[in-house]
């Protein structure tokens, strides 16, 4: 079976651009979240969407959107890209949303903002 | 202060050593709690979930102290595949928001 995929795998932008990233969790699984992780530091929760609807959202500027489509595949967008910006985008998911629920990584979009 | 923190080493040791990392969390409301490795440049993968009864799962045991939450995980008979960032990571909401700590580098030497 597939695990979780995201594209593109790696990307660069410069400031003030915009950016999408997707992700398609592993089939059957309806939630999938997303996370930050700048180099040296761990993972930092950005949204969670489980249905089609926003289950929890992180410490982040409205710059950042997300959505989550019928077939539970799901979109990040982030406007006015900074240099902050730079890091890994991973994406989780899990069949549901409890707090016991393991979450499954994909292999990430590393985004380099110039 | 960081709602889960960890020494981020590196830790060094040789192949064979045993080698202790401790997490500690802030909110004592946690609910579930985990161990995750991270391979350089690779995505975070489940090493082990942690019980308050302490489980093992071959060479690793994950041990909660509640009381004092304080999160371990003891690697035996370290390997040179065990070469990674290991990362303590809590679950306190209802819902799935994974708080990770900053990670913690393990090198295993020949």
């Amino acid at each position: 079976d597939a695990g979780v995929t995201q594209s593109p795998t790696h990307l660069i932008k410069t400031r003030g651009q915009h950016v999408t990233l997707r992700c398609s969790p592993i089939s059957g699984h309806k939630s999938v979240s997303w996370y930050q992780q700048v180099l040296g530091q761990g993972p930092q929760f950005i949204f969670q969407y489980y249905e089609k609807e926003e289950r929890g959202r992180g410490n982040f500027p409205d710059r950042f959107s997300a959505r989550q489509f019928p077939n539970y595949s799901s979109e990040l967008n982030v406007n006015a890209l900074l240099l902050g910006d730079s890091a890994l985008y991973l994406c989780a998911s899990s069949f549901q949303t409890g707090t016991g629920e393991t979450q499954y990584f994909g292999p990430g979009t590393r985004l380099l903002v110039l | 202060r960081k709602e889960v923190e960890q020494d981020p080493g590196p830790f060094n040791v040789p192949e064979g050593a045993t080698v202790a990392f401790n997490c500690t969390y802030s909110n004592s409301a946690s609910q579930s709690f985990f161990w995750y490795r991270q391979d350089c440049r690779k995505e975070p993968k489940l090493l082990m979930s942690v019980y308050s009864s302490g489980n093992e799962d071959g060479r690793f045991t994950a041990q909660l102290n509640r009381a004092s939450q304080y999160i371990s995980l003891l690697i035996r008979d370290s390997k040179l595949s065990d070469s990674a960032t290991y990362l303590c990571v809590v679950n306190t909401y209802q819902g799935g928001k994974l708080i990770f700590g900053q990670g913690t580098e393990l090198s295993v030497k020949p």
